[in-house]
């Protein structure tokens, strides 16, 4: 059983589409999370949700919208693709406090055309 | 420059010996994880800490509050440890946000 997963692996379309990528929590975390690793592998947090709650928005263009429909889901959605929205997506889990555990996606390989 | 730095941002080793990964970051913080990234892509929680020292098979994490310096140490290394090890440190009053170091891509070679 994987613990967070996501999909999917990779994902190659032109500018200007809209996509989404989704994940899933199996380990009743009450927390999950959107980082974006760019080409020199740079890990940055994007979004966190707390029980469906947003907690982080950090400086991410309004493009990008997360949606959490229960605490084991928290999906991203992204319009209006850009050249500089190709990156690797990961999503995370964890309990409560940011001092737990992270627990990690296989992460989403965006290319943007 | 980045709130959690890294040192080195390369290294390369021989199988069977000590290597340490050092971690420095600028302010107080409440935790602070190591990661590994395999070639693969996928990306592993090795430990978390606050204080102290902590140990799980070949891997040492250690953690001096005062200095704001962590490392993390692989004794007998092995080709498979080959990967990208990444700090990550929370500051303090930042709930849930992390900010990473650069990595530290690690070759063991045979």
């Amino acid at each position: 059983d994987t613990a967070v997963s996501q999909t999917p692996k990779y994902l190659v379309t032109q500018m200007g589409n809209d996509k989404s990528i989704k994940c899933e929590q199996n380990l009743g975390h009450d927390t999950m999370y959107w980082y974006k690793q760019d080409s020199k592998k740079f890990l940055k947090i994007m979004f966190s949700y707390n029980n469906k709650e947003l907690i982080i928005n950090e400086t991410v263009p309004n493009r990008f919208s997360p949606k959490s429909p229960d605490k084991a889901h928290l999906n991203l959605h992204i319009n209006s693709l850009e050249l500089g929205d190709s990156a690797v997506y990961f999503c995370a889990s964890s309990q409560w406090g940011g001092g737990e555990k992270l627990f990690f996606g296989s992460g989403t390989q965006l290319s943007v055309l | 420059k980045n709130e959690v730095e890294q040192s080195p941002q390369n290294l390369t080793a021989q199988e069977g010996e000590f290597i340490t990964i050092n971690c420095s970051y600028s302010v107080g913080i409440s935790a602070l994880h190591w990661l590994q990234q395999h070639p693969g892509g996928g990306i592993v929680s090795l430990f978390m800490l606050s204080s102290g020292k902590k140990k799980h098979g070949r891997l040492i994490a250690t953690i001096n509050i005062q200095e704001k310096h962590s490392s993390l140490h692989i004794t007998a290394s092995h080709p498979r440890d080959s990967a990208v090890y990444i700090c990550a440190v929370r500051f303090e009053g930042a709930t849930n946000k992390l900010i990473f170091g650069t990595g530290t891509l690690l070759a063991v070679q045979p």
